[in-house]
C-alpha cells in the first residue's frame, strides 16, 4: 500500500514570500490532517479535514495560512506571508474509519516538507 | 499547562539495558493513549496503544494509570535500533484528534 505523499521536500523562502505545500493520502482514507512541528516539539495539530469539510481549524493561524481539499482526496497548505517562526515540518496524515487497532484510528504520516523562512 | 508533557530525556543507555519514562495528561476525560515512534528527521509512526490493563509488544510495556494521568513506556533489552524520539500521543475526544507530547529521547550504546 501506497503511503502518505508530500511535496516538496524542503523548501527554502524569505519572510513574506508565499510558499504551498501539497499532500496525497493514503487511498481511501476520508480524514486528513496537517500538523505543524518546530524542532524540539511534538506535532502540532493545524487542520483536520474529513473528506473534503474542516473538522476543526481552532489552531490554524487564519490570518496567513489557508488549507483546502477540494475532491476530498489531496490537499494544499498555504502560508502568505510567512514568517520567521512558520519555520519548521509540516507533516501530513491520513487514517480510515475502516483501519487501526481496537476501533482506535492510526494516522498514518508522509515524510514531510521542511520549511525554512530566512 | 501543556496537555501532554514528558521528560525530554536524553535517556542515555547501553545495549541489552531496560530504560522506561512516563507521560502525563492534563484532561482527564482523555479516552485513547499511545506511543509514537520518531527517528531523526523521519515522521512519525505508531509503536503501539494503550490500554486500560496494560499491554505489551515484544521488548515493548505500556501501563496506563487513569488516577494519576500518566502512562508509560518500557523498552526491555534495548538494541542500538530503538534510538529514537518517543512521542507520547492522547486523544481527548471522539473525532481522533490527537494531541502529541515533546517527546522522549532514548539513545541506545554499544
Amino acid at each position: 500500500e501506497a503511503g502518505v505523499a508530500q511535496s516538496p521536500r524542503y523548501k527554502i523562502i524569505e519572510k513574506r514570500q508565499s510558499v504551498a505545500f501539497w499532500c496525497n493520502p493514503i487511498s481511501g482514507h476520508a480524514t486528513l490532517y496537517w500538523y505543524q512541528q518546530i524542532l524540539g516539539q511534538g506535532p502540532k495539530l493545524l487542520i483536520q479535514f474529513q473528506n473534503n469539510g474542516v473538522v476543526d481549524d481552532s489552531q490554524l493561524p487564519k490570518d496567513r495560512f489557508s488549507a483546502e481539499r477540494l475532491k476530498g482526496v489531496d490537499s494544499t497548505l498555504k502560508i502568505q506571508p510567512a514568517k520567521l517562526e512558520d519555520s519548521a515540518v509540516y507533516l501530513c496524515a491520513s487514517s480510515s474509519r475502516f483501519s487501526g487497532l481496537a476501533g482506535q484510528n492510526e494516522q498514518f504520516f508522509g515524510p514531510g516538507t521542511r520549511l525554512t523562512v530566512l | 499547562r501543556k496537555e501532554v508533557e514528558q521528560d525530554p530525556g536524553p535517556f542515555n543507555v547501553p545495549e541489552g539495558a531496560t530504560v522506561a519514562f512516563n507521560c502525563t495528561y492534563s484532561n482527564s476525560a482523555s479516552q485513547s493513549f499511545f506511543w509514537y515512534r520518531q527517528d531523526c528527521r523521519k515522521e512519525p509512526k505508531l509503536l503501539m496503544s494503550v490500554y486500560s490493563s496494560g499491554n505489551e509488544d515484544g521488548r515493548f510495556t505500556a501501563q496506563l494509570n487513569r488516577a494519576s494521568q500518566y502512562i508509560s513506556l518500557l523498552i526491555r533489552d534495548s538494541k542500538l535500533s530503538d534510538s529514537a524520539t518517543y512521542l507520547c500521543v492522547v486523544n481527548f475526544q471522539r473525532d481522533y484528534k490527537l494531541s502529541f507530547g515533546a517527546g522522549t529521547t532514548v539513545t541506545v550504546r554499544a
